[in-house]
């Protein structure tokens, strides 16, 4: 089956700690997305990725880094830099716009819920 | 302003009721329109995407609006497996890798 997994599903972490989010896809997707998303709160962007290798800053990227050294996989590490990172993450994936402007629909893994103690 | 906005609701429905959500946006320059649905403590899941000329798939309905710049859902015929959060998302600034998610609108489907 075809889809998008998270792992782990739920994340405890210490203070000042560094945690790394899993991020798969075999959708043959080019584009992936790291979204949080706070209690009352819209999805917001924290990275994006058009291709290998390529990745760029979102809406709040600060605390939180990435990488994308592979097609199916985008990791995202949330810092001790990151102020509030209790939250509710969610990784996404589409095929790549087209150029035209027009967005192509975004497909969601199941979340991870991240706690700091 | 915000970029996307909606009605948070929550929406209270008999089964079987029509009800309609709209969702206004900022951007003119937006070019793609999706409604997602979202159960609680879970993803969003892709509902329908929003076309110029208005598309329906079963009980829903989506309709755009460019010159007052919304766009709306209407559910036919209420079940009570469709009480869920429906997101409005639009691309932001017409730029194709970035959505833009509205906070939501609660619908709740009684018997």
């Amino acid at each position: 089956d075809g889809g998008i997994t998270q792992s782990p599903k739920y994340l405890f972490r210490k203070e000042g700690q560094n945690v790394t989010l899993s991020c798969e896809q075999n959708l043959n997707h080019d584009a992936m997305y790291w979204y949080r998303q706070d209690p009352g709160q819209g999805l917001r962007l924290i990275y994006y990725s058009q291709i290998v290798n390529d990745f760029q800053k979102g809406d709040i990227a600060e605390g939180y880094s990435v990488s994308r050294e592979k097609k199916e996989s985008f990791p995202l590490t949330v810092t001790s830099a990151q102020k509030n990172p209790t939250a509710f993450y969610l990784c996404a994936s589409s095929i790549r716009p087209s150029g035209s402007g027009r967005s192509s629909e975004q497909f969601f893994g199941p979340g991870t819920r991240l706690t700091v103690l | 302003r915000k970029e996307v906005e909606q009605d948070p609701g929550p929406f209270n429905v008999p089964e079987g009721a029509t009800v309609a959500f709209n969702c206004t946006y900022s951007n003119s320059a937006s070019q793609s329109f999706f409604w997602y649905r979202q159960d609680c403590r879970k993803e969003p899941k892709l509902l329908m995407s929003v076309y110029s000329s208005g598309n329906e798939d079963g009980r829903f309905t989506a309709q755009l609006n460019r010159a007052s710049q919304y766009i709306s859902l209407l559910i036919r015929d209420s079940k009570l497996s469709d009480s869920a959060t429906y997101l409005c998302v639009v691309n932001e600034d017409g730029t194709a890798s970035k959505l833009t998610f509205g906070t939501g609108t609660r619908l709740q489907v009684t018997l």
